[in-house]
């Protein structure tokens, strides 16, 4: 089955932008979706088809997906952004269609 | 407000089965396909089964296949995990959501852990 692939950690200081990776064979061709997950909490959508954003969601958070790459760009990192992050796509040639990354977690320094 | 609440979990033994519920309200059940995900303690979230919105088209992951079963009854706007043969590598937090360019609403997830 498709494999995505994450770093486990990414730190920023406040006000500074925080950039995540997702990588997956291909993954341009996807529509990639990103999910924010605070302690003790279900996850949250926050960026789905590549870089539209669901009601409610700061403009801060940004995504792009091209090549081999699909990016989750948080600007003016604020305190409250400190959470895991995980990318998902879905698969259609397979009959495992959803996949999630591994996730990344971010820290606010 | 659009909402999902899921129910069900608690302890069981190995090789116990039980039935996790997600029940909807704030939209019709019947125009959504659904998921099921899970998290294990410190873990990542896996994708566990799929159904679609009039229950025709189902995906089960290959971690639960031939031991979990997705279904759905629209009209009480419920959806189902059917959960036998259980081990300890199923003890996670069980979640519903609802698709919807992505997964647009998720429940709050219901603990199940499988101990002896």
């Amino acid at each position: 089955s498709y494999v995505l692939t994450q770093p486990p950690s990414v730190s920023e200081a406040p006000g500074k932008t925080a950039t995540i990776t997702c990588g997956g064979n291909n993954i341009g061709s996807k529509n990639v979706h990103w999910y924010q997950q605070k302690p003790g909490q279900a996850p949250v959508l926050v960026v789905y088809d590549d870089s539209d954003r669901p009601s409610g969601i700061p403009e801060r958070f940004s995504g792009s997906n091209s090549g081999n790459t699909a990016t989750l760009t948080i600007s003016r990192v604020e305190a409250g952004d400190e959470a895991d992050y995980y990318c998902q796509v879905w698969d259609s040639t397979s009959d495992h269609p959803y996949v999630f990354g591994p996730g990344t977690k971010v820290a606010v320094l | 407000q659009v909402q999902l609440v899921e129910s069900g979990g608690g302890l069981v033994k190995p090789g116990g089965s039980l039935r996790l519920s997600c029940a909807a309200s704030g939209f019709a059940l019947r125009d959504h396909y659904m998921d099921w995900i899970r998290q294990a303690p410190g873990k990542g979230l896996e994708w566990i089964a799929y159904i679609s919105s009039d229950g025709s088209i189902i995906y089960h992951a290959d971690s639960v296949k031939g031991r979990f079963t997705i279904s759905r009854d629209n009209a009480k706007n419920t959806l189902y995990l059917q959960m036998n043969s259980l081990t300890t590598d199923d003890t996670a937090v069980y979640y519903c959501a609802r698709v919807y360019y992505g997964m647009d609403v998720w429940g709050q997830g219901t603990t199940v852990t499988v101990s002896s």
